[in-house]
């Protein structure tokens, strides 16, 4: 299947720092979206994103679509506690009847020291 | 908000036992999904459903059936479980269309085959 190469795998910070993720592919995706999975829980949607280039805001998070639509990025600044978690890249190419299924990325788990 | 509920949050079975896990959404979603979540390789998709009694294999759906009877909800099925479908299983659901890229989980099932 498609893959996704999400990195770092993880993340050691101090509260405060910003931290950057990233995710790249062979192919190109027409939509990139960024979830988070806290401790016990299900993925959440962040931030999705549908076209080339875009950059969106999420509070203290921006993802930028990449131009060339084969990756993605996720910054998060000035960090706190509890953005603790995993943080998976998904991307979707609109191809007919694989129209509902996402690829992930395989995540980036967060440490957040206070 | 949309409220996606698995029956069990921990299960242990035997090898060999049949396992089911249900899922529920209160939605109205047309599309629902189950993904397994291993240390690692991230979320991969086992199978997914666009509509009642219909059903698409996702990338890794060898030891696993589904059941759709009702659109709410949504089975997985393990004919007869192995050690190596030790995992936590997550199930989601979407919109047909539009938005059918973003999902939504579970908080999941961790099941032990022993």
């Amino acid at each position: 299947g498609q893959q996704l190469n999400q990195s770092p795998q993880s993340m050691f910070i101090q509260e405060g720092e910003d931290v950057s993720m990233n995710c790249t592919s062979s192919s190109i995706f027409n939509t990139w979206l960024w979830y988070k999975q806290e401790p016990g829980e299900g993925p959440v949607l962040l931030i999705a994103l549908y076209k080339a280039g875009e950059l969106t805001s999420n509070g203290r998070l921006t993802a930028q679509f990449g131009i060339t639509r084969k990756d993605s990025f996720l910054n998060i600044s000035a960090s706190i506690p509890s953005d603790v978690g995993i943080y998976f890249c998904a991307g979707r190419r609109n191809s007919g009847g694989s129209n509902y299924k996402l690829t992930f990325g395989k995540g980036t788990l967060l440490t957040v020291n206070p | 908000d949309v409220k996606v509920t698995q029956s069990s949050r921990y299960l242990v079975k035997r090898t060999g036992e049949k396992v089911f896990l249900e899922c529920v959404q209160d939605m109205d979603h047309e599309n629902m999904f189950w993904y397994r979540q291993d240390p690692g390789l991230g979320l991969r998709l086992i199978y997914f459903s666009y509509d009642v009694k219909m059903k698409e294999k996702g990338d890794i759906p060898e030891g696993y059936s589904v059941s759709r009877e009702k659109k709410e909800r949504f089975s997985l099925i393990l004919e007869s479980a192995s050690t190596n479908q030790t995992s936590m299983y997550l199930c989601a659901s979407s919109l047909l269309t539009p938005g059918n890229e973003k999902l939504f989980f579970g908080s999941g099932t961790q099941l032990s085959v022993l």
